[in-house]
């Protein structure tokens, strides 16, 4: 059975570097093909992928934000680790981590998903 | 605005059919990627109804029916219920943007 798990804090500050932590369990990011992924949902508005980590370590960014993210895993730990730079007022959200289940590097979908941190940036 | 466009709302009464769409690119579902639908209840996390164009996951209500055609796809809710009342996202895999993209959401509204 397959569980994932946000931590981080639920306040920052504008300007501060926020990191997130998704410890899992049920599944190792030494198998392959596995990938564990960062989305995050602002309030009352769309989901948006921010980034992933392939069992190879392979990282895929959105574009839109590639400059203030880094993901990370620690898989002695089963730990995927997300930091986003330069935080701002729009950034307040929800972050979800999420199991991605697709044969390849590409495509796939988001088949388990934490419960989600609501993360506020405010001064 | 996103890649891949969805309706914001659409209703309907119990008992009636229902479809969402999701309108596509070349870049993803024309370059063959699938799409895959995830509903989200207030105050949760998404969860997916849908995968691969159209396989439900085990446990989900066979009154959903997933279809995709070019560079456009559907989902589909018959035997519409109060349960079936939330918020409905696509997803699918971009080439062009190298990541997954999510439709704008629609709001699903059992009248």
């Amino acid at each position: 059975q397959i569980t994932l798990k946000e931590s981080g804090p639920a306040l920052v500050k504008p300007t501060q570097t926020l990191t997130l932590t998704c410890t899992f369990s049920g599944f190792s990011l030494t198998t392959y093909g596995a990938g564990v992924g960062w989305i995050r949902q602002p309030p009352g508005k769309a989901l948006e992928w921010l980034a992933l980590v392939f069992w190879s370590d392979d990282k895929r960014y959105s574009p839109s934000l590639k400059n203030r993210l880094t993901i990370t895993k620690d898989t002695s730990k089963n730990q995927v680790v997300l930091t986003m730079t330069n935080m701002d007022p729009v950034d307040t959200a929800t972050y979800y981590c999420a199991h991605r289940r697709g044969d390849s590097s590409t495509g796939g979908h988001f088949n388990y998903w934490g419960q989600g941190t609501l993360v506020t940036v405010s001064s | 605005q996103s890649v891949v466009t969805q309706p914001p709302s659409v209703s309907g009464a119990p008992g009636q059919t229902i479809t969402i769409s999701c309108t596509g690119s070349s870049s993803n579902f024309g370059a063959n990627y699938g799409v895959h639908w995830y509903q989200q209840l207030p105050g949760t996390a998404p969860k997916v109804v849908m995968y691969g164009n159209d396989i439900r996951p085990s446990g989900v209500t066979d009154r959903f029916f997933g279809s995709k055609s070019g560079t456009s796809a559907s989902l589909v809710i018959t035997g519409l219920q109060a349960e079936d009342e939330a918020d409905y996202y696509c997803q699918t895999y971009d080439i062009r943007l190298r990541g997954w993209v999510f439709g704008g959401g629609t709001k699903l509204t059992v009248l």
